[in-house]
């Protein structure tokens, strides 16, 4: 059975620094790109930021670009997101989520999903 | 970037009724269109990708069709359990790929 566990999330001032954290099971995790997904009530669901299989390629929306930064342990099977400079309008549940594509530069629909984390930057 | 709207954002129906929602994108985009279903609480689950191909274990009242710009979602019977938000969400080419709003649909 796939598994995605979200840990990390937290009450941070402006300016501050989270990191989040996806462990992973049930898949050969290498073999798949894996995505943060963010979520708020006014904004619905927001693509965040995408790293490959190998983890040698990354995607970041503009709103996060400079500022969050992927990575992941293919030994481990997790992968995290370091955020920093931490804004007001960061705040949100977040999501790590599994490519629906075996490959390790096939990023497609998302069909397994962490039950999120809340940041709240106040 | 590639946009993506949907409509409308919300709608009310009973159970059994047949609901459809659609979603643009603001170039074409093929078949690379995917669905999400999203219960209150929940995280999203996946429903359909490549605009109609339906995920392993969804029901057989989810129908997707579309190609380039223009795609719906279709749920044939409404059940209760699809009283929840949708979205859309394009993977074409290489991320970002952005969701539409949301649709919600709820009870009547």
């Amino acid at each position: 059975e796939v598994r995605l566990v979200d840990s990390g999330g937290g009450f941070v001032q402006p300016g501050g620094s989270l990191r989040l954290f996806c462990a992973t099971s049930g898949f050969p995790f290498n073999f798949y790109s894996m995505t943060w997904v963010r979520q708020t009530p006014g904004r619905g669901l927001e693509w965040v930021s995408s790293i490959s299989g190998r983890g040698d390629t990354t995607f970041y929306a503009e709103s996060v670009k400079g500022r969050f930064s992927v990575s992941r342990d293919n030994s481990r099977g997790s992968f995290e997101m370091q955020m920093i400079d931490l804004r007001v309008d960061d705040t949100a549940k977040y999501f790590c989520a599994k490519s629906s594509c075996s490959g390790a530069d096939c990023f497609s629909a998302l069909d397994g999903w962490g039950q999120g984390v809340q940041v709240t930057v106040s | 970037d590639i946009q993506m709207t949907q409509s409308p954002s919300s709608l009310s129906a009973s159970i059994g009724d047949r609901v459809t929602i659609t979603c643009r994108a603001s170039q074409p985009i093929g078949t690379y269109l995917n669905w999400y279903r999203q219960q209150s609480g929940k995280a999203p689950e996946h429903l359909i990708h490549g605009a109609s191909s339906l995920q392993v274990g969804v029901a057989p009242r989810f129908r997707g069709t579309g190609s380039g710009t223009d795609f719906t979602l279709t749920i044939t019977s409404l059940q209760r359990e699809d009283f929840a938000t949708y979205y859309c969400q394009h993977s074409y080419g290489e991320p970002p790929f952005p969701f539409g709003q949301g649709t919600t649909v709820d009870i009547k």
